[in-house]
């Protein structure tokens, strides 16, 4: 089992739709999870963090945690052609490990 | 800030021949990465280093790979040998001893291995 999954999609949603990203994680112990956005042939950036079950919001981006079930998820309201992107799920395991990401495209 | 600096960008060699790639963190960045990203595995921890001090080398792939970090705003990747499979982009990503857990990326070298 893989430290980090995710759906590799691609997934494709129109613009002003809400797109839902997956990620599960196999250790326990992680205490901290992210997500970062990369675009085609330039690096990851960090745009979500989230430690606590529950949902963190921050502008049209939610993240949802849950220890129990071991998941996260990303969920982007009101999508964007500019929100077509690659995304990683990573988990902080005392080191940062990084899913295979997830493509988004948002359909105009 | 400038950012985290990575070269080549961009580089081609043969097989068996020796590829050093390059890093500076950003300044005061107590943390440097070392990743490996390709479609098949996509984004994989090579090593990572506190204050110069390598913490964690268990992703680098083989002895073909070796990284040094000689003082604080300097980094090195080598292979050696370099192989086909080799062929990938590598990431450098630093972070804060405050922040430690966002890290920011430098480009990327698009590595290539005929």
């Amino acid at each position: 089992q893989k430290e980090v999954e995710q759906n590799s999609g691609p997934l494709s949603v129109p613009e002003g739709a809400i797109a839902s990203l997956n990620c599960t994680y196999s250790d326990r112990g992680s205490q901290s999870f992210f997500w970062y956005r990369q675009y085609s042939g330039k690096s990851p950036e960090l745009i979500m963090s989230i430690y606590s079950n529950g949902d963190k919001e921050d502008g049209r981006f939610t993240a949802q945690l849950n220890k129990a079930s071991q998941y996260v998820s990303l969920l982007i309201r009101d999508s964007q052609p500019s929100d077509s992107a690659t995304y990683l799920c990573a988990v902080n395991r005392g080191d940062m490990r990084f899913g295979a990401g997830t493509r988004l495209t948002v359909k105009p | 800030d400038a950012g985290v600096i990575q070269s080549p960008r961009h580089e081609v060699t043969e097989m068996g021949q020796e590829v050093t790639l390059r890093c500076k963190p950003i300044s005061g960045h107590d943390y440097l990465f070392w990743y490996r990203q390709t479609m098949m595995r996509g984004l994989e921890l090579l090593i990572y280093f506190n204050n110069n001090v390598p913490i964690d080398d268990s992703g680098m792939p083989e002895d073909r790979f070796s990284a040094k970090m000689p003082n604080a705003s300097f980094s090195t990747l080598k292979i050696q040998p370099s192989e086909p499979r080799d062929s990938a982009v590598y990431f450098c990503a630093s972070s804060s001893d405050r922040d430690s857990e966002k890290l920011f990326f430098g480009s990327g070298t698009q590595l290539s291995v005929l």
